[in-house]
């Protein structure tokens, strides 16, 4: 069966300071992967998707940057962090072919909050 | 017109009663439409899903209508337990590149 990997669980950053989130995704083979923004008030904002290594397409100009240098590991990065960054992050994945019921399926979620 | 529109923002249902959330769309090329529950500090789970060629899909305690015509869709909670207390989403695929439209979340409060 399918699993994602999503660390740290936790982070606080002070204002400026960089930021690494990583995502792995195990028991599939070029899935499709997501950076969603969870902030206060329950709004899921997509990031970043990606459709293949090095393929990165971005939804919403910000401070942050992802990139994909493996099949199946997905990571999110800022080189310096702002207050408007503290959210709780989420990375998904879903297959890479759009049969019919392939959706998308979440991590555990990483809490960032920026100091 | 990629957006899904969910109401209502909170809801607050007796243990017992039916929980019933609604969602609305405008871009008709949606063809997938999935309900996530989420509990706090959790990544949203799915739930259930229907595709617009059905009306109605049930699983357990939890129901989806659809009506293609509207481009409304809803999720019915029967028997609604203080277990099923979380923040529900509806969503879309939108059917290139599989990107996830998310409503903007209803808070689900079971009082026992």
């Amino acid at each position: 069966s399918q699993t994602i990997h999503q660390w740290p669980a936790t982070l606080v950053q002070p204002v400026g300071s960089p930021l690494s989130l990583e995502c792995t995704v195990e028991g599939t083979s070029n899935p499709n992967l997501y950076w969603y923004r969870q902030a206060a008030g329950r709004g899921l904002q997509l990031l970043f998707y990606s459709v293949g290594i090095g393929q990165i397409s971005s939804e919403v100009p910000q401070n942050l940057s992802a990139s994909r240098p493996q099949d199946r590991q997905f990571i999110l990065s800022s080189k310096k962090l702002l207050l408007s960054d503290s959210g709780f992050y989420l990375c998904a994945w879903s297959g890479w072919d759009r049969a019919p019921g392939n959706t998308i399926y979440f991590g555990e979620g990483s809490w960032l909050t920026v100091v | 017109q990629q957006q899904v529109k969910q109401s209502p923002q909170s809801l607050i249902v007796q243990k017992g009663g039916i929980s019933i959330i609604n969602c609305a769309y405008e871009n008709t090329a949606f063809d997938y439409f999935p309900w996530y529950q989420q509990f706090p500090g959790k990544g949203p789970a799915l739930l259930i899903a229907i595709r617009p060629d059905v009306s109605e899909k049930k699983e357990g305690r939890f129901t989806i209508s659809f009506n293609k015509s509207a481009k409304q869709f809803s999720l019915h909670i029967m028997d609604s337990q203080p277990g099923d207390s979380a923040t529900y989403f509806c969503a879309a695929i939108y059917n290139q590149g599989g990107k996830l439209i998310f409503g903007q979340g209803t808070e689900l409060s079971v009082k026992p």
